[in-house]
Formats: C-alpha cells, sequence, structure tokens
C-alpha cells in the first residue's frame, strides 16, 4: 500500500481556515485517497474521501493535486472542537484488488485549534 | 440507531490470561478490522475481515485470533502469547465502496 506523509503538528486559531496537506507520491491509480480524525480516546471519525476530483461535504472539503501526489484537507471555518489528530490514508477500492479496505494509519497530524 | 458497538469500555486483566474483546455492527458491513493504538500512535491493523468466515492477518497479528461466524460480529481475542497486550483497540466496519466506521474502542489494562 502507498504510504503518506503528513506534518506532526499545526495550529490554527478559531473560525480561520485550516489547510492539513499530505503527501502520497507513490499511489496507485486505483488508491482512494481518505482522511479521517481521531479526537482524543475516541474512535476515528470520517471526514471525506476523493480518487481524483475535488470533494466537498458538510465537514471539510479535500483538493487533489492534478498528478495525485498529494492532496490537502481544508477545514473551513475551525472551530475549537476540530481539536484533533487527522490521518490522511491511501487504500485501494474495492473490486480491484483482494487488499480493499485495508487501512494503514500513520502517526497523523495533530492540530490545535486556538481561540 | 446504526453503529458499530465495542464492550466492554474498560477491561482489566491479569497477565497470562486471555481475554475477549467484542465487536457488533447493524450497519450490514462487508468487512469489519480490528486496530491497535499505543499512546501517542497511529492505529496499527491487527485482523480483517472482507466476508464471513474468512479473515486475514494485518500488520501485528501474533498473539491475536479472531472469528467471524456471522457478519455483524468480529471478536478479538487477546491472548497470552501477546508480550504487551495493554493498548487501546478500536474495531470498524465498512462496505466494499465507501468508507469504514469505528467503534468507540476498548481500553485493555494488563496487571
Amino acid at each position: 500500500d502507498a504510504k503518506t506523509t503528513q506534518p506532526p503538528s499545526m495550529d490554527c486559531a478559531e473560525g480561520r481556515a485550516a489547510n492539513l496537506p499530505c503527501n502520497h507520491s507513490t499511489i496507485s491509480g486505483n488508491e482512494y485517497v481518505y482522511w479521517y480524525r481521531q479526537i482524543h480516546s475516541q474512535g476515528p471519525q470520517y471526514i471525506i474521501h476523493g480518487l481524483k476530483n475535488n470533494e466537498t461535504n458538510e465537514m471539510a472539503s479535500l483538493i487533489i493535486t492534478e498528478d495525485r501526489k498529494s492532496s490537502t484537507l481544508i477545514l473551513p471555518h475551525a472551530t475549537l472542537r476540530d481539536t484533533a489528530v487527522y490521518y490522511c490514508i491511501v487504500s485501494p477500492g474495492a473490486m480491484t484488488t483482494d487488499s480493499w479496505g485495508k487501512f494503514q494509519f500513520g502517526a497523523g497530524t495533530q492540530v490545535v485549534v486556538t481561540p | 440507531d446504526g453503529g458499530i458497538t465495542q464492550s466492554p469500555k474498560y477491561l482489566f486483566r491479569k497477565e497470562g490470561q486471555n481475554v475477549t474483546l467484542s465487536c457488533e455492527q447493524n450497519l450490514n458491513h462487508d468487512a469489519m478490522y480490528w486496530y491497535r493504538q499505543d499512546p501517542g500512535q497511529g492505529l496499527r491493523l491487527i485482523y480483517y475481515s472482507q466476508i464471513v468466515n474468512d479473515f486475514q492477518k494485518g500488520d501485528i497479528a501474533e498473539g491475536y485470533s479472531v472469528s467471524r461466524e456471522k457478519k455483524e460480529s468480529f471478536p478479538l481475542t487477546v491472548t497470552s502469547a501477546q508480550k504487551n497486550p495493554t493498548a487501546f483497540y478500536l474495531c470498524a466496519s465498512s462496505t466494499r465502496t465507501a468508507e469504514a466506521f469505528f467503534g468507540q474502542g476498548t481500553r485493555l489494562t494488563v496487571v
């Protein structure tokens, strides 16, 4: 599976946009980019995922570069409740490999939102 | 409500004893997973199952065993062969085409 590289930590002011980068230079054509976050001592929470196109939902936006070697998660208006560890994961889609859905988590980025 | 239920939330066991962690989902998901998380670390995959009666080892399967007799259930047994069993254990499930949903975890402490 492709690996990802994320900065270990970043701070963000409340109300501002938080832009979280992720490098996945060895991503394969059938691999999706997923983002999760984990608030302390809880199970990870799904945020968003994409293959090629940019995606947006009620929580965040995902921008994937044209060569798919990196992506950025955007939290448009960070709140204190967004303080968490954010994980960027690449994982193969279904039907293409027997390792579909095998999520490999790295260390993630600790995001601290300050008042 | 649909979701994943892990029980118990906290578990204490004596060293050398086997212990089984429960994971149940009512999301009708095909796949289920077990992860381990140590303090300050990311999640590491123990076992995963894509279909009933079948499962595969993840990256750190030694000292653990699983079963998948029903689609809804994927219990994890931490055996006495696991040298450092104290950790936070997370269960997840997913469909073939979508994201994984996680339970709230079981914190196992071996004394």
